[in-house]
């Protein structure tokens, strides 16, 4: 079946220019993540959505960060402002429901110039 | 803050069982040990998850020590297309908090 779908698959923007990133997850999944990667370091969480509401936003780094689910299906990882630090692969992740095992797109590669 | 320990490399020759290993000695009774891997320029890929029983499935096997506190990832017969970073991960059962917490991982090379 169809898995995460993550769009677009890579963005370069200019820095201090605005960004979306999309996410459309599993059907039927609940929860919805998102983590970013930068080169040779692990995935690091961002957020979390359990329906609509963000459950856990603690890894948002500041507030050019933010993300909505506003139907409880399809997100969208919004940064305002970007900076050339901000350039690092987003990938989304959704679950059945919240302790359920995390299904991981493929990611979004930002390169901030 | 990662809760687990992971070497940082290893090798497999090809056909042969990869054995990864990872610590986790501060573990509570309720978080789950899971693994997961990550291909070049793909997401992380679930593999497995336990609790205190050893669990298989048509990927892998789980080994948990009587303690909990370290676990072992079994590939029976490793191919090439196993070459990728594994992750092994605790993670609290049940509740608010179900995010995962990824360390470094161990970059599994599997040698032809």
């Amino acid at each position: 079946g169809a898995g995460v779908s993550q769009t677009p698959s890579n963005k370069v923007t200019e820095k201090g220019k605005y960004v979306e990133l999309r996410c459309d997850p599993i059907s039927g999944h609940t929860a919805l993540y998102w983590y970013r990667q930068s080169l040779g370091q692990g995935p690091e969480f961002l957020i979390y959505f359990q329906g609509t509401g963000a459950a856990d936003d603690s890894g948002l780094p500041n507030d050019r960060f933010f993300a909505v689910r506003p139907e409880g299906s399809v997100s969208t990882l919004k940064i305002q402002r970007t900076e050339r630090g901000d350039s690092a692969v987003y990938l989304c992740a959704s679950s059945r429901q919240g302790n359920s095992p995390l299904h991981f797109g493929n990611g979004t590669r930002l390169t901030v110039t | 803050d990662a809760k687990t320990t992971q070497p940082p490399s290893m090798d497999c020759a090809e056909g042969r069982a990869a054995n990864l290993p990872c610590n986790h000695s501060t573990i509570s009774g309720n978080e789950y040990v899971y693994w997961y891997r990550q291909i070049h320029s793909q997401g992380p890929q679930y593999i497995i998850h336990g609790l205190k029983n050893n669990e298989t499935n048509e990927m892998a096997s789980l080994i948990i020590t009587e303690d909990r506190k370290s676990s072992t990832l079994i590939l029976p017969h490793a191919t090439l297309r196993d070459t990728a970073v594994y992750y092994c991960i605790v993670r609290v059962g049940g509740g608010a908090t179900n995010k995962l917490i990824f360390g470094t991982g161990t970059l599994l090379a599997v040698q032809p």
